[in-house]
């Protein structure tokens, strides 16, 4: 089956510090897109950054930016001057199906931030 | 405007009962999603609707779960014969373009 696997169900990071999340996925396709998306409290989903496969530029979003590693099938996502609203579940997602309009999701990792 | 929003934000319900779970995309979107997000769990893709195309319905578990979306616009979400199982959070979602999904707060299902 083709998986999404986050290895840390909890992290934490001190405000202002910068804080590392892995994604790992597995594909047999060439071109797909991959995305980090955010879950406050408050359930509703956001999406942070997507990275398309076949660009080697990392995206970056302000704060938030990605290491993709294609041949390691490896995306994490790295949060610089952490601040106390990051606090929520970050979720991994592959792209697939026709447009990649189906997502196939990982288990995510609960972020804490402490002031 | 206005986000996806969904109905009711909680469900309590006894094992056996019919529950119909709303959702109202962003006014535009044509594409519609709905996933399952049980405790522990990642999101389960659960039925994908398309313009005037036929739904996508390959996530859904059993016959107990169907969809349908009236003109393009408002779906529900049916799920027949509720067991302790289908207890999660109902999460949808809407887009125009395929690479941002616009999500809505979820329904919480409880099965008791």
């Amino acid at each position: 089956a083709q998986t999404v696997t986050q290895s840390q169900p909890e992290m934490s990071v001190q405000e202002a510090e910068t804080v590392t999340l892995s994604c790992t996925y597995d594909t047999s396709e060439s071109d797909y897109y991959l995305f980090w998306y955010k879950q406050p409290p408050s359930r509703q989903m956001i999406l942070v950054i997507r990275q398309e496969a076949y660009k080697q530029q990392n995206a970056t979003e302000n704060r938030f930016s990605v290491n993709f590693q294609k041949a390691a099938k490896s995306f994490s996502l790295k949060i610089s001057d952490s601040q106390l609203g990051d606090a929520a579940m970050y979720f991994c997602a592959r792209g697939y199906g026709g447009n990649n309009r189906k997502l196939i999701w990982g288990l995510g990792t609960s972020l804490a931030v402490n002031p | 405007g206005a986000g996806v929003s969904q109905s009711p934000s909680n469900k309590v319900t006894e094992k056996g009962k019919d529950v119909e779970l709303r959702c109202d995309p962003i006014s535009g979107h044509t594409a519609l999603y709905w996933y399952r997000q049980s405790l522990g769990q990642g999101l389960e893709f659960l039925i994908y609707f398309q313009g005037n195309s036929a739904p996508d319905k390959s996530g859904l578990p059993s016959d107990r779960f169907s969809a349908e979306r009236t003109g393009g616009s408002v779906s529900t979400l049916t799920i027949q014969r509720t067991q302790q199982e289908d207890s999660a959070v109902y999460l949808c979602a809407s887009n125009t373009k395929p690479l941002e999904q616009f999500f809505g707060p979820g329904t919480r299902l409880t099965v008791l």
